[in-house]
Order: C-alpha cells, then sequence, then structure tokens
C-alpha cells in the first residue's frame, strides 16, 4: 500500500505564477518529510525537508507546508521559473534510516 | 567530488542472465541503500545497509541480493533476470541526518 501519495500526476504553470504541488501521507508515525527533484537521465536530488514539529520550512523561493492533523503536505514554489521543470517527489519518513517511503512523483512544467 | 557513482548507466539483459550493479561513494556515509523507480510506483527501497558487513531487506527485495564488504562499495546483483526487473535503479547514501543522496541512476531492461 502506498503510504505516500501524490495524487496529481503532471502540473503545468505560467512563468512567475506559483506551483503548488500536493502530497499526502496515512502513516502517523511519520515525522519527517522531504522534497526531492528529479531532471530526466539523473538522480533525485534534495530540496527542502521539514520536521513534524514545524508546520513551514522556507528556503528562497520554496515553502514547504505541513498539515498534520490533515497528514497533507505542499510545496510552494514562488517564483516558478523554467528551470524548475522537473519531476517532484514527497518523501517521509519515521526517523529509521529504512522507513522512508516516497509518493510517485509529480511533473512540472514552467512555460516561458 | 563524485559523490555515489553507479554504474552502468544502461543495461539491457536477456530473461534468466545474471548481473551486478556497481555502485560507489566517496561520502563516508555508513548508510547505504538501493532503490527502482517505476511509472506510478515511486522510488521504492530494495536493500539497505548501515555499515560495512550489515544488509538487510527494503520494500521489495525478492531477486535482488547485496553485499557490503568496504564502506565505499554496496553492489546489487540481480540472481536471475526477469521483464518484472526493468527499471531505473537508484543507489543512495544517507548523511547522519534523514537527506539521502542518489547516484545517477542505472537503466536497465529485461528483455
Amino acid at each position: 500500500d502506498q503510504q505516500v501519495k501524490q495524487n496529481s500526476p503532471s502540473l503545468s504553470v505560467q512563468e512567475g505564477r506559483i506551483s503548488i504541488l500536493n502530497c499526502d501521507y496515512t502513516n502517523s508515525m511519520f515525522d519527517y518529510f522531504l522534497w526531492y527533484k528529479k531532471y530526466p537521465a539523473e538522480g533525485p536530488t534534495f530540496l527542502i525537508s521539514i520536521s513534524s514539529i514545524k508546520d513551514k520550512n522556507e528556503d528562497g523561493r520554496f515553502t514547504v507546508f505541513l498539515n498534520k492533523s490533515a497528514k497533507h503536505l505542499s510545496l510552494h514554489i514562488v517564483p516558478s521559473q523554467p528551470g524548475d521543470s522537473a519531476v517532484y517527489f514527497c518523501a517521509a519518513s519515521g526517523g529509521n534510516n529504512n522507513d522512508m517511503r516516497f509518493g510517485a512523483g509529480t511533473r512540472l512544467t514552467v512555460k516561458p | 567530488n563524485a559523490g555515489v557513482t553507479q554504474t552502468p548507466k544502461f543495461q539491457v539483459l536477456k530473461t534468466g542472465q545474471s548481473m551486478t550493479l556497481q555502485c560507489a561513494q566517496d561520502m563516508n556515509h555508513e548508510y547505504m541503500s538501493w532503490y527502482r523507480q517505476d511509472p506510478g510506483m515511486g522510488l521504492r527501497l530494495i536493500h539497505y545497509s548501515v555499515g560495512a558487513g550489515i544488509t538487510d531487506q527494503g520494500e521489495v527485495p525478492n531477486g535482488y541480493n547485496v553485499s557490503r564488504s568496504t564502506t565505499e562499495d554496496f553492489p546489487l546483483r540481480l540472481l536471475s533476470a526477469a521483464p518484472s526487473q526493468t527499471s531505473v535503479y537508484f543507489c543512495a547514501t544517507q548523511s547522519s541526518g534523514n537527506t539521502i543522496y542518489f547516484g545517477e541512476g542505472s537503466w536497465l531492461t529485461v528483455v
């Protein structure tokens, strides 16, 4: 069963606008959440993370929001740039190295 | 600064053949792992190792073997390749925090 779900396989936004990528999880033991970005023919690279003791973490144009009661997190990219076009994976962990679970990914396309 | 290096990048196998995907890291991380990426499934953990001499199974270990004789290397062996093992494979290391560092991937097709 998929414990981390990204229900939107794709998202298209205009350059300069906001991109919002969503992620839901089912396991209440998850307490650390990450977003990874993947370009074609490359490995995923770490983008931003958030611990369950916070509800928001910001890094430049990227902000991750966590709603623990709804078991939902989102990644906001403002303003979106064409170079942000990639697949974004949401991941969640309960603190053990072997329990990190990934979502299926959302392909973001930012149009110039 | 190589980070995590995987070889080969592309491979075509016949059903029943065996092969080894190589992975080497220069980050001195104790934790290493192998994932496979399939459409609509995200990244799934195959095997992992918390240090030299120690390995364990992840979510989808069947059909794969691993060994960890050194901190730097973590090869993944396909014992008898099946079409269901057609996938993109990523080797990864993990620091003391929860951040995972991935290699560039190995594209495997089993015909």
